[in-house]
């Protein structure tokens, strides 16, 4: 079936650091979305990437979608305490109906101070 | 103020018994979700739907049961069916008509079977 995975599924980082998480699929994807979840939260949308290769920032994340649209990261600059939550990326398969996302399962991310 | 709500917040149901969640919205969207997150884990599909009076099975549809009567409102039954029914259950809607469209959560609703 389709699948998504997400490495690593936990992340200590020391409060200032860099660092990356990274999502790759079984299949093809059209478009790939990143959500983050804050402790006791629900997700809420980070960023939609739909082109091969395509790099988008916001603020200190950055955002890659892999050349065969088949992987993605999610890299964290200078980490801030506010940084804590789970990071999720949910990926539409080329094959899949409507706009069923497949989700990953996600990166916990513990900010040390 | 528009948004997505559910409720309620928390829900403890005796084993055997049906519970059914609310999720409505009014953001004008056309699309609605229900996800299960159990605790450590990802999100997995359980029904959704695309238009009124229509829905389709998500990964795990075995034990719920969904309807779709009107746009705003997309209410998910947790049956005696399911097995293990304890979890985090998240609804979302969004626009429909392309695949490139984000989805709004809602709260969520923590269901406990004692």
């Amino acid at each position: 079936g389709q699948q998504v995975m997400q490495i690593p599924q936990y992340q200590h980082v020391q409060e200032g650091e860099d660092f990356t998480t990274y999502c790759n699929s079984s299949t093809t994807l059209s478009n790939i979305q990143w959500y983050k979840q804050r402790p006791g939260g629900h997700p809420v949308f980070l960023i939609q990437l739909v082109k091969s290769g395509e790099v988008k920032k916001q603020k200190r994340l950055t955002f890659q979608f892999g050349e065969a649209k088949k992987n993605s990261s999610l890299h964290i600059t200078a980490t801030q305490t506010t940084d804590v939550g789970t990071y999720f990326c949910a990926g539409v398969h080329r094959q899949a109906a409507g706009n069923k996302l497949t989700f990953g399962g996600g990166t916990r991310v513990l900010v040390k101070p | 103020d528009g948004g997505i709500t559910q409720s309620p917040k928390y829900l403890f149901r005796k084993e055997g018994q049906n519970v059914t969640l609310s999720c409505e919205q009014n953001l004008n969207h056309d699309a609605m979700y229900w996800y299960r997150q159990d605790p450590g884990q990802g999100l997995r599909l359980i029904y959704y739907s695309q238009i009124v009076n229509d829905f389709q099975k998500g990964d795990i549809a075995e034990g719920y049961s969904v309807s779709r009567e009107k746009k705003e409102s997309f209410p998910l039954t947790v049956t005696s069916a399911q097995k293990n029914p304890t979890a985090f259950y998240l609804c979302a809607s969004s626009f429909s008509g392309s695949s490139y469209n984000e989805q709004f959560f809602g709260p969520g609703t923590r269901l406990t079977v004692l």
